[in-house]
């Protein structure tokens, strides 16, 4: 079936350095992906979107890149900060409302 | 106000009891979700109300029973549950539209932790 999935589990990044965050879609049919955080004990946090007929969007500290050619998208934090640790979703939303399918997720480690 | 709330936090019930999940927003929001996320897994979507009226069910079991009783509040009523079912319960809600444009952000409660012994 249709899926969206992360390539690694857990990424630890020195406080300071950039934080780049990989995930694999499979739903070509797609028109929004979204960025979600997770810290724990709380419920997720939206981060970023972009459309599918961008490539490219910033945000304060956050960018995300789209490559549909090889269905992956990315998403990079610019100086990591400990406030940072928390587990990134990647998700998928077939017309950016109401449905949306969450990937596996990455937890990210920020090493003071 | 851009905060969703649930309650109760914590949940311990049997798998004979009836028990209710409330979540509440006050953002205006007319689109309202119900999640599922299981320990070190992505949030698995339930169900979606669009105006007060229930619009996607993803073939959950009718042990799970959403209610939408007006357009702040969203109810899920819980009975006979299994083991297997304990899970963190996550509300959610949207602005909602009927055309493509930008993507409506969902804004997520903290969820309720339930357990079923």
């Amino acid at each position: 079936g249709e899926s969206v999935g992360l390539h690694l589990p857990t990424l630890s990044v020195q406080e300071g350095d950039n934080s780049i965050i990989n995930c694999a879609y499979s739903n070509s049919a797609s028109d929004y992906f979204i960025w979600y955080k997770q810290e724990s004990g709380k419920g997720p946090q939206f981060i970023i979107d972009i459309r599918s007929n961008m490539d490219k969007r910033q945000g304060q500290r956050v960018t995300v890149l789209l490559n549909k050619t090889v269905k992956h998208l990315s998403l990079q934090i610019a100086a990591t900060q400990p406030g940072d640790s928390a587990v990134y979703f990647c998700a998928e939303s077939p017309r950016g409302y109401q449905k949306v399918t969450f990937g596996t997720g990455t937890k990210l480690q920020v090493i003071p | 106000d851009t905060e969703v709330t649930q309650t109760p936090k914590h949940l311990v019930m049997g798998m004979t009891n009836k028990k209710s999940l409330k979540c509440e927003q006050h953002m205006g929001h007319r689109a309202m979700y119900w999640y599922k996320q299981k320990a070190k897994k992505p949030p698995e979507l339930m169900f979606v109300y669009s105006y007060e009226k229930l619009s996607i069910n993803e073939s959950v079991p009718s042990r799970f029973s959403p209610e939408c009783p007006n357009s702040s509040l969203l109810n899920l009523h819980l009975h006979a549950l299994q083991p297997e079912d304990s899970a963190l319960y996550l509300c959610a809600s949207s602005q909602e539209v009927t055309g493509q444009g930008t993507y409506n952000e969902q804004f997520f409660g903290p969820g309720t932790r339930l357990t079923v012994l």
